[in-house]
């Protein structure tokens, strides 16, 4: 399984861009990379989702090392709202494989 | 993206008594459902995978005749707490995978639990 390290916590003010990095050194060749946002009390919430290089979508980027070591999502423009824990998970389609979560990342905005 | 909803979102229950966790796929066929357990300012922690129609697969450390879980079906599957205490009082979140979420995990909206 591929283990995921992840700061621990972040601050950031509002407008600005957010960029968190996740290391995935030993992720595997079927492995994607999905980042979720979570809020107190509720499910983590779908962001986006890559294999490889750049992908973008209307909240977020998510760019990958050709190596796929690491993975850097990235939050243009953050507000208030954007406060929440994120996390990085690595996983594939492989029968059976389960997904763990690391520790995630505290995004805190400030005003 | 695709739904996944839980059902009941808290519940209070009486020690020694059993809790039923309903997770449902609502637009699409989940043929993996995971659940995962999560304390306060703590990251989830996975408690099972479960393939429809086969038995769970637990994670080291959790009781599988404590948490009963059944995928008998392509949208549903159940946690149950049974003989519950007070320790076991926290945040349930299952998430399910299938044919149209492709490499995604989706996750519903998670249920508290608390033992009394």
């Amino acid at each position: 399984l591929a283990k995921t390290t992840q700061p621990i916590s972040m601050d950031s003010y509002e407008g600005q861009e957010v960029n968190i990095t996740c290391s995935h050194n030993n992720i595997a060749t079927n492995d994607y990379i999905t980042w979720y946002q979570q809020f107190p009390s509720q499910g983590p919430r779908f962001i986006i989702q890559g294999y490889k290089t750049k992908v973008t979508n209307e909240v977020a980027s998510l760019f990958i090392p050709a190596d796929r070591k690491s993975s850097t999502l990235s939050l243009p423009r953050v507000s208030l709202s954007d406060t929440a824990v994120y996390y990085c998970l690595v996983g594939g389609i492989n029968y059976g494989q389960n997904f763990v979560f690391g520790p995630g990342t505290r995004l805190s905005v400030l005003p | 993206g695709a739904v996944v909803s839980q059902h009941p979102s808290w519940v209070i229950c009486k020690s020694g008594t059993s809790v039923k966790i309903e997770c449902r796929s609502l637009d699409f066929q989940a043929t993996t459902m995971f659940w995962y357990r999560q304390f306060p300012k703590q990251s989830l922690m996975l408690m099972a995978t479960s393939n429809e129609g086969s038995k769970a697969t637990y994670e080291q450390g959790v009781e599988k005749d404590k948490f009963l879980i059944n995928h008998a079906s392509l949208t549903l599957s159940t946690l149950t707490v049974t003989s519950a205490h007070p320790e076991d009082s926290s945040f349930y979140i299952c998430s399910a995978r299938g044919d149209l979420s492709g490499n995604t995990i989706y996750f519903g909206e998670g249920s508290w639990l608390t033992v009394v």
